[in-house]
């Protein structure tokens, strides 16, 4: 069966600090992946999606940027955090067109 | 372009039914419905194709009108477990979803 991993559960960071957020899935190859934020109490925001190696769409122009290194990799950074960076932060996968599996989430904190 | 829910929130009591509208104003290809509770991450309920599909899961279904956009999910016989944040996302075959609000969905007993 499919896993997919984030990491750190939560971070608290200060302003200008840089940032680095993992996810990795199992079980699958070649899936599309995502980078949703979410600001308390509101909806989902799509960040950066990825089909492939080294192939990142960008959703929203920001200081955020995304790679993807390894077929079932993918990270999300960032060189100065903001303080509206803060959100939960949600890596997802999926084969389109199908269903979308979301990860359980980094909630980060800038301060 | 995001779909539009209604509505924004909703109390029920358990045993009550609802049911959660989404529509679009772009041709789609499927319509996924999510839940999340406070605190967790979405969880993934189903999905819809075009074709009209009606899906079920437990005792929550969701209908397809792809002729008009639309997209509704039924909560019958709501249960305390079905309390959470009802999130619909919309496909148009571009390998991303665009998601509503969400609809907040309280069950009280």
């Amino acid at each position: 069966s499919q896993t997919i991993h984030q990491w750190p559960a939560t971070l608290v960071q200060p302003v200008g600090s840089p940032l680095s957020l993992e996810c990795t899935v199992e079980g699958t190859s070649n899936p599309n992946l995502y980078w949703y934020r979410q600001a308390a109490g509101r909806g989902l925001q799509l960040l950066f999606y990825s089909v492939g190696i080294g192939q990142i769409s960008s959703e929203v122009p920001q200081n955020l940027s995304a790679s993807r290194p390894q077929d079932r990799q993918f990270i999300l950074s960032s060189k100065k955090l903001l303080l509206s960076d803060s959100g939960f932060y949600l890596c997802a996968w999926t084969r389109s067109p199908y269903e979308q599996y979301f990860g359980p989430g980094t909630r980060l904190t800038v301060t | 372009q995001q779909p539009v829910q209604s509505p924004q929130a909703v109390i029920l009591r358990e045993g009550e039914d609802a049911v959660i509208n989404c529509s679009s104003s772009k041709a789609l290809y499927s319509v996924h419905w999510y839940r999340q509770k406070h605190g967790e991450a979405p969880v993934f309920l189903m999905i819809l194709l075009k074709g009209g599909e009606q899906k079920g899961h437990e005792k929550i279904s969701a209908s397809f009108n792809e002729k008009k956009q639309q997209s509704s999910l039924y909560l019958t016989a709501s249960q305390l477990s079905y309390s959470g944040t009802y999130f619909c996302g919309t496909d148009q075959n571009d390998y991303k979803l665009s998601f509503g609000a969400g609809t907040t969905v309280t069950v009280r007993a």
